[in-house]
């Protein structure tokens, strides 16, 4: 069975302070593993994938994320949080064509 | 300009009055899902379909159903809904291999049953 765990529902920092914000995964396979950020009334935008390349995996806004095997985990950082990245962010697995999801984590930047 | 498209974007209705939230995209993907986003709950799969006339049960099916005619749409039918159908609603496409693509989502349907 798959399944998705984001640790924090909400994480609050401060502008210019390091991001991170964590998940952990259950799969039965090698699983594709996603990111995804979600603004206020829009939907899910990509922000980067691990699909078996490299383990540190670069994203779009300075995000990056790192797939540790051993601790089945695939969390998310940014060295500098800026005031736009307050948004709601999900984990995300796929295996077998399908998609599961974290219960998200809400980033609040504090000026 | 590349779009997954939702219709409505807000509907209220009542107890059992049959309603259609329509799905269409325009960058020729083969594989389209829907999902419900509750608080708490994050994204739970309703039903995906592969290509054309190839559909299947993601996590949460009951009370829905899917048909897939065309490529570009992916229509999600909710026969007789009933309030704990209340929620807000995306509909997704990516190529065929999506485990090395990317979910394109539209701007959701949030829908409430009374």
């Amino acid at each position: 069975a798959q399944s998705v765990t984001q640790l924090d529902s909400h994480v609050s920092v401060s502008e210019g302070t390091p991001v991170l914000l964590r998940c952990n995964y259950s799969s039965s396979y090698s699983p594709s593993l996603f990111w995804y950020v979600q603004h206020p009334n829009k939907g899910l935008q990509l922000l980067l994938k691990y699909t078996s390349a490299a383990t540190l995996v670069k994203g779009i806004n300075g995000f990056e994320a790192e797939f540790k095997k051993s601790e089945t985990s695939f969390h998310l950082t940014k060295p500098s949080a800026h005031m736009s990245d307050a948004a709601e962010y999900f984990c995300a697995v796929y295996n077998f064509n399908k998609f599961y999801f974290g219960s998200g984590t809400k980033l609040n930047v504090k000026p | 300009e590349a779009q997954v498209t939702q219709n409505p974007r807000y509907l209220i209705t009542v107890t059992g009055k049959k309603l259609t939230v329509t799905c269409s995209q325009n960058m020729n993907h083969e594989y389209m899902s829907w999902y419900r986003q509750d608080p708490g709950l994050g994204l739970r799969q309703i039903y995906y379909s592969m290509n054309v006339e190839v559909t299947d049960k993601g996590d949460v099916p009951e009370g829905y159903k899917v048909s897939r005619k065309e490529k570009r749409n992916f229509p999600l039918i909710l026969e007789s809904p009933s309030p704990n159908q209340t929620s807000l609603y995306f509909c997704a496409s990516s190529f065929v291999v999506p485990n090395t693509g990317e979910l394109f989502f539209g701007e959701g349907s949030r829908l409430t049953v009374l």
